[in-house]
């Protein structure tokens, strides 16, 4: 097992353009979540899935951003009309239990707007 | 929902102790963790305490205080390469365990 995914690890963009991150969990890790991070803060929550169903969004989360996990094993996390507010590092985790279970991170993908 | 508060910046010396603080505020708890994140990396998984007292790991300990709200994470004998970021996260309550993460704590360590 490899671990966590992520690509692309860069992605340079545009203002107003669309972008679209992949994650590819620990194969039988049944949560995945999507975070973002920025410079000196923690990694900030933006959304989960317990196999495919997204059973929570962050109240942060615009509806420019949307994510999928379609058959419960990679997601992707898409970003439309990209501001320069979204640069950030996407940080996507994977784990196999609930309430001990410790989050595997992959490498992120980092997002900078232009 | 949580509040977590860690110190934003710590300094030590190679071979030192360093004591680095968490506190938080949730309205159930589900235990608190500890990760490490070197700069450019992504975090790894340092510890999880779910009840009161030191928990030990080889170089690295975590202490849990449930009624204080309060946790730490004691680093012995440092080297140069634990240098890096140490965040203090709270599973939320309500069924969902959404590990929520603090700020962190960016230890620098000096010769």
């Amino acid at each position: 097992d490899t671990g966590v995914s992520q690509n692309p690890r860069h992605k340079i963009t545009k203002r107003g353009q669309n972008v679209t991150f992949r994650c590819d969990p620990i194969s039988e890790h049944n949560r995945l979540y999507w975070y973002r991070q920025t410079l000196g803060q923690g990694p900030e929550f933006l959304t989960y899935f317990q196999n495919e169903a997204q059973l929570e969004k962050s109240r942060l989360l615009s509806d420019r951003f949307s994510a999928e996990r379609p058959k419960g094993s990679f997601s992707t996390l898409e970003i439309q009309r990209t501001e320069q507010g979204d640069s950030a590092m996407y940080l996507c985790a994977s784990s196999l239990h609930a309430n001990t279970g410790e989050l595997f991170f992959g490498e992120g993908s980092r997002l900078t707007v232009l | 929902g949580q509040n977590i508060d860690q110190p934003t910046e710590m300094t030590a010396t190679e071979g030192a102790i360093v004591q680095i603080n968490c506190t938080y505020q949730t309205s159930g708890f589900n235990g608190l963790f500890w990760y490490q994140q070197h700069a450019g990396e992504a975090p790894t998984f340092l510890s999880y305490n779910v009840l009161d007292g030191l928990e030990e790991k080889g170089r690295f300990s975590s202490f849990l205080s449930r009624s204080k709200g309060y946790s730490y994470l004691l680093l012995k004998e440092l080297q140069m390469k634990d240098s890096a970021s140490y965040l203090c996260a709270v599973p939320q309550s309500g069924g969902s365990y959404i590990p929520t993460f603090g700020r962190g704590t960016s230890l620098i360590v000096h010769p």
